[in-house]
């Protein structure tokens, strides 16, 4: 079974620049998260998906920050204009039912992250 | 205040050894996971091993086990027989039902596995 695709793997930018990341998620899970983990730091939780309808997006920074899930599959993410405390690891997961069913069975599978440089 | 807090910011072993990192946690919602995560330099975040707060046996999973200590609220990680391969960051995260399915993770503990 694929695991979380995630690209670029790199991405450097200067500061007020636009940038934008891709992720497919395991083939049939229904939710899809992006994460962002600063150095030094466990992941943060940006937005959530459910299929493709958005379930929290308390910690998106919405006035530069979207993100989409066209046909609830892929998703992307986009920063625009980028500052420089972006730089970060943008991280996808997903799992197969997003909390309806609990326990183990709800495991999110992480991507390979995209790292990003603002300079 | 932290939800999860993982107190060792490093830890070193010798491989073959066993050895233990703690994760302790704080919420008041009665039904929660708690999972452990490994990250290495790749950059990719993989799945351990979960507890569920209803569990009434400590989760396994090969050479990880999960030392779940409700009253305490500590969800310590021990892996036993330490390889050169268990070097990397591992997280500790919490899901409580009632705030939804994203997960809160602690800031992380580096093991570092040596000959």
């Amino acid at each position: 079974e694929a695991g979380v695709a995630q690209s670029p793997r790199y991405k450097i930018i200067e500061k007020r620049q636009s940038v934008a990341f891709w992720c497919n998620p395991i083939s049939g899970h229904a939710t899809l998260y992006w994460y962002q983990q600063i150095l030094g730091q466990g992941p943060k939780l940006l937005i959530q998906f459910q299929n493709n309808g958005v379930v929290d997006d308390s910690q998106l920074p919405k006035d530069r920050f979207s993100a989409e899930r066209l046909k609830g599959v892929d998703s992307t993410l986009k920063i625009q204009p980028a500052k420089l405390e972006d730089s970060a690891v943008y991280l996808c997961a997903s799992s197969p039912e997003g909390g309806l069913a609990g326990g183990n069975t709800d495991t999110q599978y992480f991507g390979p992250g995209t790292r990003l440089t603002v300079l | 205040a932290q939800k999860i807090t993982q107190t060792q910011p490093g830890m070193f072993v010798q491989e073959k050894e066993a050895v233990t990192l703690d994760c302790t946690y704080d919420t008041s919602d009665p039904s929660y996971g708690l999972f452990w995560y490994k990250q290495p330099s790749s950059g990719e975040m993989i799945f351990l091993i979960y507890q569920g707060s209803y569990d009434q046996q400590n989760a396994t999973e090969g050479r990880y086990s999960l030392n779940f200590q409700k009253a305490r609220k500590s969800a310590n990680l021990v892996i036993s027989a330490s390889q050169l391969g268990d070097s990397a960051m591992y997280f500790c995260a919490m899901r409580e039902w009632q705030a939804g399915t994203a997960l809160i993770f602690g800031k992380g503990t580096t093991l570092s596995v040596s000959s």
